[in-house]
Order: structure tokens, then C-alpha cells, then sequence
């Protein structure tokens, strides 16, 4: 299969509180990049981490990557009804990017 | 910065018509751009990656005489769909890389969705 796995698949949490998507990827990667999409929209890129970084922080954002699990996760701190989407993880390798299923996340006000 | 477009957002065509979709980096050059395929609720799956005045590489199972991608310039990329039906319906989104900006990231546009009757 091209894609990865990401868990969970849907995840609904109250405004506040905090989401954490995970994901794994199949090959070797040069980077991992998270991105959002809202409903019938395109992708917005979120946040990268390359494959020597562990952690990587953004706003309200954090990233881990272990490349020994082939594993990373996406962390949204003191979430809002706006972080509604469906969040996906795509995997750099060989130049190009293998999404994960992705995670629905619905943040209730 | 490091906005793409695409045109039409939304197209509805005859079953056995061609349906052209661009693709247009409009604030910085982009080298490479790739092309996706999104079902309802899954994910995407990539289709093709096309270099600027190159021939762009397909996935496998993907048909390139079904879908045509044309690189002409640093800022443009079309697909066309060749004697659609309806199973290629689907929504379909372009990214492109670009050397100045970040050449690991991409930046996608808002999607096209195809309807073929």
C-alpha cells in the first residue's frame, strides 16, 4: 500500500483540551511533514520535521518523529472549534510525499 | 507567499469528453509539481510528479495516456482527463515545490472537483 497508518482515525474532543494524532510511514524519509485540510479544500502545510530532528515546535503545535519506530506525532495544544479538519502526515521519500490515512479531528465548542 | 491555484475548482463533464485542470504556482517558480487523487473521506494518493520541461513520472497503476501532464513552465502544470467517466470522478489536487521558498516543502492548491456524468 502507498499509504501509511495514522491513529485514530476520527477523534472528538471538547474545546481546551488537547489532540494528539499519530502516524507511521513504511520507508526510509527525509523528512515528515503534517498538514490540515478543511472539508473540500486543499492541503495546508503545518509544520515539518526532518529526520535527524526529534521535536519540533510551532505555536500551538508539536512534533515528535522517531525514526526507529518509523513513527511520528502531531500535538495540538489547548485546542479550538476552528482546528476542526482532518489532519494528515505525509512522508518525504524519494523526493515525494506518501500520505497516511489521516485523523478527523471535530473540536466541539 | 507560496500560493498555488487551480482552475476550475469544479467542473461537470459528459461521460467520453476531456477535462483539463491547471495548476499555477502564482508567487514563486516551482521546479517540481505533483499531481493527486482524493476519494470521499481517504486520503490522497499521489498520482504523477512533473519535472519543468520533462516528462512527468506516474505512479504505477496509474494510466498516462488517461491522464495527461503537461510541465511547460516554472509556473504552470495542467492535467488532462482523456475520455473521462464516471469512475474518474474524484477530487483532484496539484502541489508544487519551489527552489527559493523551500524546496522539501510543497504547497498545494484548493482541489478540483470532477464530475463526470
Amino acid at each position: 500500500s502507498q499509504q501509511g497508518e495514522e491513529d485514530p482515525q476520527a477523534l472528538s474532543i471538547q474545546e481546551g483540551e488537547n489532540a494528539t494524532m499519530n502516524c507511521s510511514y513504511k520507508t526510509s524519509i527525509n523528512n515528515l511533514q503534517w498538514y490540515r485540510q478543511n472539508s473540500g479544500r486543499g492541503l495546508v502545510h503545518l509544520i515539518l520535521i526532518r529526520s535527524n530532528e526529534r521535536e519540533k515546535h510551532s505555536g500551538r503545535l508539536r512534533v515528535t518523529l522517531d525514526t526507529s519506530k518509523k513513527s511520528s506525532s502531531l500535538l495540538i495544544t489547548a485546542s479550538r472549534a476552528a482546528d476542526t479538519a482532518s489532519y494528515f502526515c505525509g512522508a518525504d521519500s524519494s523526493y515525494k510525499l506518501i500520505f497516511g490515512s489521516g485523523t478527523r479531528l471535530l473540536v466541539r465548542p | 507567499g507560496a500560493v498555488v491555484s487551480q482552475h476550475p475548482s469544479r467542473v461537470i463533464c459528459k461521460s467520453g469528453t476531456s477535462v483539463k485542470i491547471e495548476c499555477r504556482s502564482l508567487d514563486f517558480q516551482a521546479t517540481t509539481m505533483f499531481w493527486y487523487r482524493q476519494f470521499p473521506k481517504q486520503s490522497l494518493m499521489l498520482m504523477a510528479t512533473s519535472n519543468e520541461g520533462s516528462k512527468a513520472t506516474y505512479e504505477q497503476g496509474v494510466e498516462k495516456d488517461k491522464f495527461l501532464i503537461n510541465h511547460a513552465s516554472l509556473t504552470l502544470s495542467t492535467l488532462t482527463v482523456t475520455s473521462a467517466h464516471p469512475e474518474d470522478s474524484s477530487f483532484y489536487i496539484c502541489s508544487a515545490e519551489g527552489r527559493q521558498i523551500s524546496g522539501e516543502t510543497q504547497y498545494f492548491g484548493p482541489g478540483t472537483r470532477l464530475l463526470v456524468l
